[in-house]
């Protein structure tokens, strides 16, 4: 069964910095890209990050360049997201998720599965 | 950024009724159209990718079509279970747009 759980979320102030983890089981994590991608209640879900399957490429939304880190372990079967200087509008839900791939083609595109989220709550 | 557009907001239909949820790119995104189904405090679930390929274990009363600009999810007949948001998601270009969501009750 593939599962992903993710973790380190929380009640954090304003500028200060949190890491979130995602440890992934039940498939070759080291063959996959990975994202991270949030969701503020009653909206539509926001793609943050993702990384490639050996860490070599990461790419970021425009909105969170320059404060947010994807990085992943692959002996730990895990992937992070270091976010830095919190901002009230960083409250969300945070969800890891599988790119998956196609034909041998990764990654896709689309998200596939997901985990369960970790709630990210900015505030003083 | 591509806009990614859904309509309605929200549609109140019966039990066996068809339901057609839309989906508008703000540009042409070809075929890269995913869509997914989030229950309340839910993760989004994959319901079908490349605007009209049906995910594994979805069933069949969901379909997809569309290209470029317009597209459709189409749901044959409403079951209960299928009380969710559900939002189009393109991958045309890397930063992975999602729409708004299209909130679905049952009559």
């Amino acid at each position: 069964e593939v599962i992903l759980v993710e973790s380190g979320g929380g009640l954090v102030q304003p500028g200060e910095s949190l890491r979130l983890s995602c440890r992934v089981s039940g498939f070759p994590f080291e063959n996959f890209w990975m994202s991270w991608v949030r969701q503020v209640p009653g909206k539509g879900p926001e793609w943050v990050a993702n990384i490639n399957q050996d860490g070599s490429e990461v790419y970021y939304a425009n909105s969170v360049r320059g404060r947010f880190t994807i990085t992943r372990d692959n002996a730990k079967t895990s992937v992070f997201l270091q976010i830095n200087r919190l901002k009230s509008e960083d409250t969300a839900t945070y969800f890891c998720a599988r790119e998956d791939c196609s034909g041998g083609s990764c990654p896709t595109g689309w998200f596939d599965p997901w985990g369960q989220g970790s709630p990210v709550n900015v505030s003083s | 950024d591509v806009q990614m557009t859904q309509y309605p907001s929200t549609l109140s239909a019966s039990v066996g009724d068809r339901v057609t949820i839309n989906c508008r790119a703000s540009e042409s995104v070809s075929t890269w159209l995913a869509w997914y189904q989030q229950k309340p405090g839910k993760a989004p679930k994959l319901l079908i990718f490349d605007a009209s390929t049906l995910q594994t274990g979805v069933p069949s009363r969901f379909s997809g079509s569309g290209s470029r600009t317009e597209f459709t999810l189409t749901i044959s007949s409403l079951q209960p279970d299928d009380l969710a948001t559900y939002y189009c998601q393109e991958y045309d270009t890397h930063s992975h747009i999602f729409g708004q969501g299209t909130k679905v009750e049952i009559k």
